[in-house]
Formats: C-alpha cells, structure tokens, sequence
C-alpha cells in the first residue's frame, strides 16, 4: 500500500516555509525523500532510517517518527529552484521501496 | 556520476502493438525498477530485477513483462498496448539498498 503524502499541492512566495508530511499504514524502516523537477528524473534528496532521527540537506531537513510511521519534510525560506514534485519513498522490513502520491511545490517570486 | 539512459523521450504507438521500453544504466547496479507515473498516483513499481535474468512483479504488472538478459540493460514490454497504458514511464537502478537514480523517463502514448 502506498504511503499518503499530504499536502498534494502547496504554492509558496519566495522566502516562506512548507512542510510536506508521508504516513503509512505499515512498521518503517527506512523513510527516502525524492525531488522532481518539471520534465527531469527524481533526484535523491535524503534518507532517514530507523531511529527518529533528522536529517538536513541546505535548507531541506526531514524528521522521522517511527512510532507515527510518519516523515515530515521540511522546507525553510524556500527557492524558486525547490519548485517540483516531492515524493516520499518507504521502506519495512523485508519489503521493497513504495513511493508516496507525490506533493507538487510551486514557489513563485 | 551514474547514468541511468532510457531509449526514448517521447513514443506513440497503437493499440495492440507490442512495444518495447529500453533502460540501460552504467553503474553495474544490480537493481533495476521500471515505474510508471500517474497524476494523482505517484510512482508506482512495475517489476524489478536483482540479478541477470531475475524479475519480481511489482504493485501493478498486469499487462507488462520484463527482461534482464544483461546486468545493465533491462526491458520493459507491453505485450498488447492498450490505451491505459498511456503513462511516463521511469527506469531507475540501485546499488543493493542504496538510493535509486532514475532515466528521464519516456512517455508513452497509445492510440
């Protein structure tokens, strides 16, 4: 079953914040954050394993709450160039990758 | 850096046709993923390969088949195209449990 990522869209003005957040139904071992820009493949931002810990690329981090079998992304004083699709990918134990419904960021000047 | 090429951007094709989806990556990966991506549906998993000559459904292969006969290469096909398999389709290929690196995709239209 795929994990639910909410918001399925957000549009930000240069400079604001955005938090996208992934829930599964099953126990997470890992949590992998994707970005994809218009017309270009996903690109690997972070992953966050088992543990509760956060994680920080620039100024993306994530957090995850193995209890909740949640992750939130984090987006602070966002660019024109966090513009895309964000998708969340989880993994449990013994199971492949299963990629979230995606959340599409705009961020307008 | 790792490269994973897919063979084509764009393709039409016609209903019944059999159509072939080409990925190669350079990496000597030993994983490969064909993904088809939806509005609304994210990614989701076709089939997958651990090893030469190895597949694995994924969340949706009705209508699809694969071959690894090459650990870099791996194909995707559809054996009867019909028109709601009109899609994006993403090849991406790991390094055991390492992040996924994904082709640029080809859409595919079926008329």
């Amino acid at each position: 079953q795929q994990p639910v990522q909410s918001p399925q869209a957000v549009i930000l003005r240069e400079g604001e914040d955005a938090v996208i957040n992934c829930s599964s139904s099953k126990a997470l071992y890992s949590v992998h954050w994707y970005r994809q820009k218009h017309g270009e493949a996903p690109v690997f931002l972070m992953i966050l394993l088992k543990g509760g810990e956060q994680k920080g690329h620039e100024k993306i981090s994530a957090s995850f709450n193995e209890k909740k079998q949640q992750s939130s992304l984090y987006l602070t004083a966002s660019q024109l160039s966090y513009s895309g699709t964000y998708f969340c990918g989880t993994e449990s134990s013994g199971d492949k990758l299963t990629f979230g419904t995606g959340t599409r960021l705009a961020v307008r000047p | 850096d790792v490269k994973v090429t897919q063979s084509s951007r764009y393709l039409v094709k016609r209903t019944g046709e059999k159509v072939f989806l080409e990925c190669v990556q350079d990496m000597d990966h030993e994983n490969m993923f064909w993904y088809r991506q939806d509005p609304g549906l994210g990614l989701r998993l076709i089939y997958f390969s651990y090893d030469v000559k190895m597949k694995e459904k994924g969340d949706i292969p009705e209508g699809y088949s694969v071959s690894r006969e090459k650990k870099e290469r791996f194909s995707l096909i559809l054996e009867s195209a019909s028109t709601n398999q009109t899609s994006m389709y993403l090849c991406a290929s790991s390094f055991k449990s390492q992040p996924q690196h994904f082709g640029d995709g080809t859409r595919l239209s079926i008329l």
